[in-house]
């Protein structure tokens, strides 16, 4: 099953902004929209961003997404030791008729 | 509140079979999609089973497809998978996830996961 491509890795200091790419194809972020997901240490992921740029209620303001093109991006500002975690793209497939998903960050708070 | 709660895992012989059970509550089961998510020790997510809301309509991982069979029971908002012909390879924790959409804007997600079931296939 095809991924979406995501670096494996990203890092920052406490109050910086970090940004977490997402690349794909144009038959899935291309033609949908994206969300993403953060996954704490041996817990469950949880849903982070939706439709693309969209927070749920309770997620903080300093989370957003992006896209263009094939390409989607996640954004977290004003850095915080508890954003230590993994963080996953994902997007439905049209050609596949599948949910894909990007190959995980981890983000390290240093 | 949500609820997705997650059952039948367990160690399994390579080319044997489990069934994967996923109660929900706190949400009307009956109107939402749901998916099955697995992540391999150590690795990533891996999407791998989706199904509409009334179960006419079901989504495969090529991975799994002809070995896995969801399937949904709206009278006791459970969700199923029936896992066959397991290999080594399916070693992973299986999570349940409710699938949400809006149509307006043609938004997909996953709004609600479960703590997941281990399933580890080894002799």
């Amino acid at each position: 099953q095809s991924v979406l491509t995501q670096p494996p890795s990203a890092s920052g200091t406490p109050g910086q902004r970090v940004t977490i790419s997402c690349s794909g194809s144009s038959s899935n972020i291309g033609s949908n929209t994206v969300s993403w997901y953060q996954q704490l240490p041996g817990t469950a992921p949880k849903l982070l961003i939706y439709g693309t740029n969209q927070r749920p209620s309770g997620v903080p303001e300093r989370f957003s997404g992006s896209k263009s093109g094939t390409s989607a991006s996640l954004a977290i500002g004003g850095l915080q030791s508890e954003d230590e975690a993994d963080y996953y793209c994902a997007a439905w497939g049209d050609s596949l008729k599948a949910w894909v998903f990007g190959e995980g960050t981890k983000l390290t708070v240093l | 509140e949500v609820q997705l709660l997650e059952s039948g895992g367990g160690l399994v012989q390579p080319g044997g079979s489990l069934r994967l059970s996923c109660a929900a509550s706190g949400f009307t089961f009956s109107s939402y999609a749901m998916s099955w998510v697995r992540q391999a020790p150590g690795k990533g997510l891996e999407w791998v089973s989706g199904i509409d809301t009334r179960g006419g309509t079901t989504y495969y991982a090529d991975s799994v497809k002809g070995r896995f069979t969801i399937s949904r029971d709206n009278s006791k908002n459970t969700l199923y998978l029936q896992m066959n012909s397991l290999r080594a390879e399916d070693t992973a924790v299986y999570y349940c996830a409710k699938w949400s959409r809006i149509s307006s804007f043609d938004a997909d997600y996953f709004d609600y996961w479960g703590q997941g079931t281990l399933v580890t296939v080894s002799s």
